[in-house]
């Protein structure tokens, strides 16, 4: 079975920075894309970035680019999202997403989200 | 890139059959064959129901069907339950490598 667990979430001031994980488990992980999606309070789902399963692309939604970056480390089953110049429009809960495929991919799994919050 | 356009909420009753439209352009939708939909209950993790137009994720009832005309997406759910109740959100991928979410689906069960 997958499993994505979400953590690093919490209260980020305005500016600062937060380091976002996704722990994986139940699958070839370095086989498979994963992504980011956040809900902001009162609004849907939002595509944030998208690593492929090698790590060799990369993409990213026009309101995160060049603020928030993906990684991944394939011999931990984790992705990271560091989230830099954060803004109010950041306050969202942010959700890991699996990949069907290595690349473009839709989302098939989906980890239960962590939280992130940005407030002075 | 714009999201894609749902009506903000549909509604059925026990039984009948309910379809959830999903509109993008030449870019998106209309371009592709990657057009997803989730069933989503808010703070809990999205559920992927079907894939690229018409293929059910696994472990999807077969009341669930996808298709897609033109620029347009579909969600059919048929033989409406209870349990069915939740939001909807469709997704497409983008000509700008991205990915575009709906602005979701609010499915009410009379």
């Amino acid at each position: 079975e997958v499993f994505l667990v979400e953590s690093g979430g919490g209260l980020g001031q305005p500016g600062g920075s937060l380091r976002l994980s996704c722990a994986a488990s139940g699958f070839t992980f370095r086989s498979y894309a994963v992504s980011w999606v956040r809900q902001s309070p009162g609004k849907g789902l939002e595509w944030v970035s998208t690593i492929s399963g090698s790590g060799d692309s990369i993409y990213y939604a026009d309101s995160v680019k060049g603020r928030l970056t993906i990684s991944r480390d394939n011999s931990k089953n984790t992705v990271y999202l560091q989230m830099n110049s954060l803004s109010a429009d950041d306050s969202a809960l942010y959700y890991c997403a699996k990949g069907r495929r290595a690349w473009l991919s839709d989302f098939d799994s989906w980890g239960h989200g962590t939280l992130v919050t940005v407030s002075s | 890139q714009s999201a894609l356009t749902q009506p903000a909420s549909v509604s059925g009753s026990p039984g009948q059959s309910v379809t959830i439209s999903c509109t993008g352009t030449s870019n998106d939708v209309g371009a592709y064959n990657y057009v997803s939909w989730y069933q989503y209950h808010p703070g809990k993790a999205p559920k992927s129901m079907i894939y690229d137009v018409n293929n059910r994720s696994p472990g999807v009832s077969n009341r669930f069907s996808g298709s897609k005309s033109g620029n347009t997406a579909s969600l059919t759910i048929s033989g409406l339950q209870a349990e069915d109740e939740a939001d909807y959100y469709c997704s497409s991928y983008t000509a700008s490598t991205t990915w575009v979410f709906g602005g979701g689906t609010k499915l009410t069960v009379l």
